[in-house]
């Protein structure tokens, strides 16, 4: 069956660095997705990754590695606005999104 | 770019009421709208497929008598729960893909809120 593994919760420090992982088991591969949720918000799209490697976008950067079946979710210099789940999501190879269940992350002062 | 608007944010209504959902493409052209519904602090599930001009593909276990999917065009999908109940009151988020031949990420809209009484 298909399937997407990520922490449910993390805990991380205000200015600090968190890497959030995920490993995906899917029917294919078209690539993957990281999104941003805030509690009580929409999901906003935060990077997509088809090619091994990491891709870099500001404070936040993605890898993967597709023979491993694992991404993460880089993020730097934390800051509180920072607090929200995070999905990871692998397109399949009819192009159907497979939702991980989140991260939920935590920015303490 | 790429922005979805969803219209209404909040709705509050009796048990029995249908309830109509707007989602629209605002600066691009979508084949593709997806429609998910989410529960507190639960995660997002996928309730249909929707491609303009042709029947939403529901995911197993979703009425399509019960959540009616209209796309009627390339900027705007819509979703209907008929008769709703308060079991119905959920969190209902629209997203969108782009027309390209490159896999686009789905832009979502800000989703509704709805609370059946």
């Amino acid at each position: 069956g298909q399937n997407i593994d990520q922490p449910t919760e993390m805990t991380a420090t205000e200015g600090a660095i968190v890497q959030i992982n995920c490993t995906y088991q899917t029917s294919g591969f078209n690539g993957l997705f990281w999104y941003q949720q805030h509690a009580g918000e929409a999901p906003t799209f935060l990077s997509y990754n088809v090619l091994d490697g990491l891709e870099e976008k500001g404070r936040f950067s993605s890898f993967l590695s597709r023979s491993k079946g694992y991404s993460y979710l880089l993020l730097k210099e934390l800051q509180m606005k920072d607090s929200a789940s995070y999905l990871c999501a692998c397109m399949d190879s009819n192009y159907q999104l497979i939702w991980g269940a989140g991260t939920k992350l935590i920015i303490k002062p | 770019g790429a922005v979805v608007s969803q219209h209404p944010s909040w709705v509050i209504c009796k048990s029995g009421t249908s309830v109509k959902i707007e989602c629209r493409s605002l600066d691009f052209q979508a084949t593709t709208m997806f429609w998910y519904r989410q529960f507190p602090k639960q995660s997002l599930m996928l309730m249909a497929t929707s491609n303009e001009g042709s029947k939403a593909t529901y995911e197993q276990g979703v009425e399509k008598d019960k959540f009616l999917i209209n796309h009627a065009s390339l900027t705007l999908s819509t979703l209907t729960v008929t008769s709703a109940h308060p079991e119905d009151s959920s969190f209902y988020i629209c997203s969108a893909s782009s027309v390209t031949g490159d896999v686009q990420p789905q832009h979502f809209g800000d989703g509704t809120r709805l609370s059946i009484l």
